[in-house]
């Protein structure tokens, strides 16, 4: 069974900086072999995709809310996912989801069970 | 960027119910889609991909249905595990973007 685990969440104030990091473990699961995904979900609030990396990680892409701010980066050879966040707002306040890409398609499975990040001061 | 737009907001429904929730795309996604379950306090979990592909281990009461901009989420018999929030997901173009999400509620 695959499972992520996601860490480094916690309370910063504006203007600060927090990685985040996702661990990938599973039998039989090759972690290079997949696209990974971050995801967030503010308080009380809905899904909000962040950001998208391919398996060699070649290929990026970020939601507006987060270019510019935010840097994903993966690790292979450490089975992990990562998201450098800077200039972090009040609105980045929420969970955080590394979820896997199964089939190379742009969809979501599965996904960590998420680390909250407070933005506050 | 395309919009997805889910409704009803929330359903009231009775075990045994049959449940369908719509998902409306701001422009044509062909059956890049996908749907998501999501109970308090826990990750999201997917159901549906491809528009109408059941995820492995998932029940065969949920199915899914649609193309192009119009796409449906049905249980056909709601149990009470079912009670969550659902999300659809276009998966066609970046950004990929969700739906506002539904909850089922206990009538």
């Amino acid at each position: 069974e695959v499972q992520l685990v996601e860490s480094g969440g916690g309370l910063v104030q504006p203007g600060g900086s927090l990685r985040l990091s996702c661990a990938a473990s599973g039998f039989g699961f090759t972690f290079s072999s997949y696209d990974m995904n971050w995801v967030r979900q503010a308080p009380g609030k809905g899904l909000e995709w962040l950001s998208y990396i391919s398996s060699s990680g070649s290929s990026i892409y970020y939601a507006d809310s987060v270019k510019g701010r935010f840097t994903i980066s993966r690790d292979n050879a450490k089975n992990s996912l990562y998201l450098l966040m800077n200039s972090l707002r009040a609105e980045d306040t929420a969970i955080y989801y590394c979820a896997r890409d199964p089939h190379s398609r742009w969809w979501f499975d599965p996904w960590g069970q998420g680390t909250l990040v407070t933005v506050s001061s | 960027d395309t919009q997805m737009t889910q409704s009803p907001s929330s359903v009231s429904a009775s075990v045994g119910d049959r449940v369908t929730i719509t998902c409306r795309a701001s422009q044509g996604i062909s059956s890049w889609l996908a749907w998501y379950q999501q109970k308090p306090g826990k990750a999201p979990k997917l159901l549906i991909y491809a528009a109408s592909s059941l995820q492995s281990g998932v029940p065969s009461r949920f199915s899914g249905s649609g193309s192009g901009t119009d796409f449906t989420l049905t249980i056909s018999s709601l149990q009470p595990e079912d009670f969550a929030t659902y999300y659809c997901q276009q998966a066609n173009s970046f950004p990929l973007t969700f739906g506002g999400g539904t909850k089922v509620e206990i009538k």
